[in-house]
C-alpha cells in the first residue's frame, strides 16, 4: 500500500518569490509520482509527472519537481510565483505494478499575496 | 476534443435517498476511475472500471456501486445516503494501453446530503 504526506497544509508567499511545496511518500513497490493543481470549484489538472529517467521533472506553468528516491520525496518548486498560482496542490502516487489508481496527499493551499 | 465530462454539476439529496452520477471519458480512453473528495481533503479512490467490469476498489462500502457501458461511459451509484457522503465526486479517465499511467479528471459533481 502507498501513502502520501504533504508536509504543509498552507503556504503563504509573496508574488514573484520562490516557493517549495513538500511531498513525501511511502510505498513497498516502485511508484509513479504526480503533482496536480485544483482551482476553486474545479477538477484536477496535471502539473507534472515522474515516470523514470531524469529526477528533475519540468511541468506546466513554470513548475518543476525533483524525485529523491533515498528520501522518498517529490517536492514541487517554482522560482517566481504569480497571483494566478493561488490554488490547492496535490501530490499523488500510483503503483507501477498493478493498475493506475492514484493515492493522494491531503493537499497544500498555496496563497500568493501581492 | 472534449475532455472528461460529468453530470450533474451539483446535486442535493436527503439522507437515505439514492443518487446516480455520470461520467463520459476523454475520447480514446477506455478506463474510468471514481474518486471522492471530502471538503478539505485529498481525493480518495472509490473504484475503477475497465471492459465493463470493476477492476480495482478502494475502501468504500457496498453502498457505492458502479457501472461501465460499452461506449466506456460510467455511472456511480450511492444508496442509502449518509451526511458523510457529501463531497465532490471526481471521475478520471485513462487508456489502459498507455505507458504513463496518466489520468484526466473531469470537473466533478458536488453532492450535498441534507
Amino acid at each position: 500500500a502507498q501513502s502520501v504526506t504533504q508536509l504543509d497544509s498552507q503556504v503563504p508567499v509573496f508574488e514573484e518569490a520562490p516557493v517549495e511545496l513538500r511531498c513525501n511518500y511511502s510505498s513497498s513497490v516502485s511508484v509513479y509520482l504526480f503533482w496536480y493543481v485544483q482551482y476553486p470549484n474545479q477538477g484536477l489538472q496535471l502539473l507534472l509527472k515522474y515516470l523514470s529517467g531524469s529526477t528533475l521533472v519540468k511541468g506546466i506553468n513554470g513548475f518543476e519537481a525533483e524525485f529523491n528516491k533515498s528520501q522518498t520525496s517529490f517536492h514541487l518548486r517554482k522560482p517566481s510565483v504569480h497571483i494566478s498560482d493561488t490554488a490547492e496542490y496535490f501530490c499523488a502516487v500510483s503503483d507501477r505494478v498493478y493498475g493506475n489508481k492514484l493515492v493522494f496527499g491531503a493537499g497544500t493551499i498555496l496563497r500568493v499575496k501581492s | 476534443d472534449a475532455g472528461v465530462t460529468q453530470s450533474p454539476t451539483h446535486l442535493i439529496k436527503t439522507r437515505g435517498q439514492q443518487v446516480t452520477l455520470r461520467c463520459s471519458p476523454k475520447s480514446g480512453h477506455d478506463t474510468v476511475s471514481w474518486y471522492q473528495q471530502a471538503l478539505g481533503q485529498g481525493p480518495q479512490f472509490i473504484f475503477q472500471y475497465y471492459e465493463e467490469e470493476e477492476r480495482q476498489r478502494g475502501n468504500f462500502p457496498d453502498r457505492f456501486s458502479g457501472h461501465q457501458f460499452p461506449n466506456y461511459s460510467s455511472e456511480l451509484n450511492v444508496n442509502a445516503l449518509l451526511l458523510g457522503d457529501s463531497a465532490l465526486y471526481l471521475c478520471a479517465s485513462s487508456f489502459v494501453g498507455g505507458s504513463d499511467n496518466e489520468q484526466f479528471f473531469g470537473p466533478g459533481t458536488r453532492l450535498t446530503v441534507l
